[in-house]
C-alpha cells in the first residue's frame, strides 16, 4: 500500500513567485494534516481537512497561503506571493481514525527554500 | 500553555552507548503522547507511543514511559546503534486530531 506522497521534495524560488505544494494521502484516509518546520524549529500545524472539507485552519499563517482538498483525495498549499520566512519543510500527513488521537502518516515533506 | 519540550541536540553517542533524550509537556489532562523520527532522506515515522498515564511504549528497541507526575516522556534506548541516526520528535496529541510537537534532536551514532 502506498504511503503518503508529497511533490516536489525541494521547490527553490524566488522571493514574490508562487509555489504549490502536492499531497496524496493514503487511500481511504478521510483526515489529511499540513504542518511545516521551519528552520530547525517544532513541526507546527497548519491546517485539517477532513474529506474535502477544512476542519480546522487556524495554523495557517496568513492569507498567502491557500490550501485545497477538491473532491477529498489529494490537496494542494499555494502560497502566494512567496516570502523569505515562508522557507522550510512543509509536511503532509493523513489518518482514519475518528475521535480520540491516533497515529498520523506522514510523507517525505516538501523544502521549500525562498531566495 | 500548551507545548512540548524536548533536549536540544546535537546529540552524539557511540554504538553500543545507552541514550536519554528528554521530552516534557504542558497539558490540561493526559493527551497521548508521541514519538516520532526522521532518518535521512525520509518522512516522519511513528517510533513509539503511549495513550495513558503509565503506560510504556516500545519499539526496536527503544522505550518511553508515561509520567503524568513528572509531565514527561523521555526516550531511551539500552544500546544505540549507528542506523538508530535520526532525528527524533516527541510529540502530544492536542484534541482529537491535532499534535504539538518538539524542536526535534538530532542524534547521530558513531561506529
Amino acid at each position: 500500500e502506498a504511503g503518503v506522497t508529497q511533490f516536489p521534495s525541494h521547490s527553490v524560488i524566488e522571493k514574490g513567485q508562487t509555489v504549490t505544494l502536492r499531497c496524496d494521502p493514503i487511500s481511504g484516509h478521510d483526515n489529511l494534516y499540513w504542518y511545516r518546520r521551519v528552520m530547525g524549529k517544532e513541526i507546527k500545524f497548519l491546517l485539517h481537512f477532513v474529506k474535502e472539507s477544512k476542519q480546522d485552519e487556524s495554523g495557517m499563517p496568513n492569507n498567502r497561503f491557500l490550501a485545497e482538498r477538491t473532491g477529498g483525495t489529494y490537496s494542494t498549499l499555494k502560497v502566494q506571493p512567496a516570502e523569505l520566512e515562508d522557507s522550510g519543510v512543509y509536511f503532509c500527513a493523513s489518518s482514519q481514525n475518528r475521535g480520540r488521537t491516533g497515529e498520523l502518516f506522514f510523507g517525505e515533506g516538501s523544502r521549500l527554500t525562498v531566495l | 500553555g500548551n507545548s512540548v519540550t524536548q533536549m536540544e541536540g546535537p546529540v552524539t553517542l557511540s554504538e553500543e552507548a545507552f541514550l536519554t533524550i528528554n521530552c516534557t509537556y504542558t497539558a490540561t489532562g493526559y493527551p497521548s503522547l508521541f514519538w516520532y523520527v526522521q532518518y535521512p532522506g525520509e518522512g516522519l515515522q511513528l517510533l513509539l507511543k503511549a495513550t495513558k498515564a503509565d503506560d510504556k511504549g516500545s519499539n526496536k528497541g527503544f522505550e518511553a514511559t508515561y509520567r503524568k507526575e513528572t509531565t514527561s516522556f523521555h526516550l531511551e534506548k539500552g544500546s544505540v546503534q549507528v542506523s538508530d541516526s535520526a532525528v527524533y520528535f516527541c510529540a502530544r496529541a492536542s484534541g482529537t486530531y491535532k499534535y504539538i510537537f518538539g524542536t526535534g534532536t538530532r542524534l547521530k551514532v558513531l561506529a
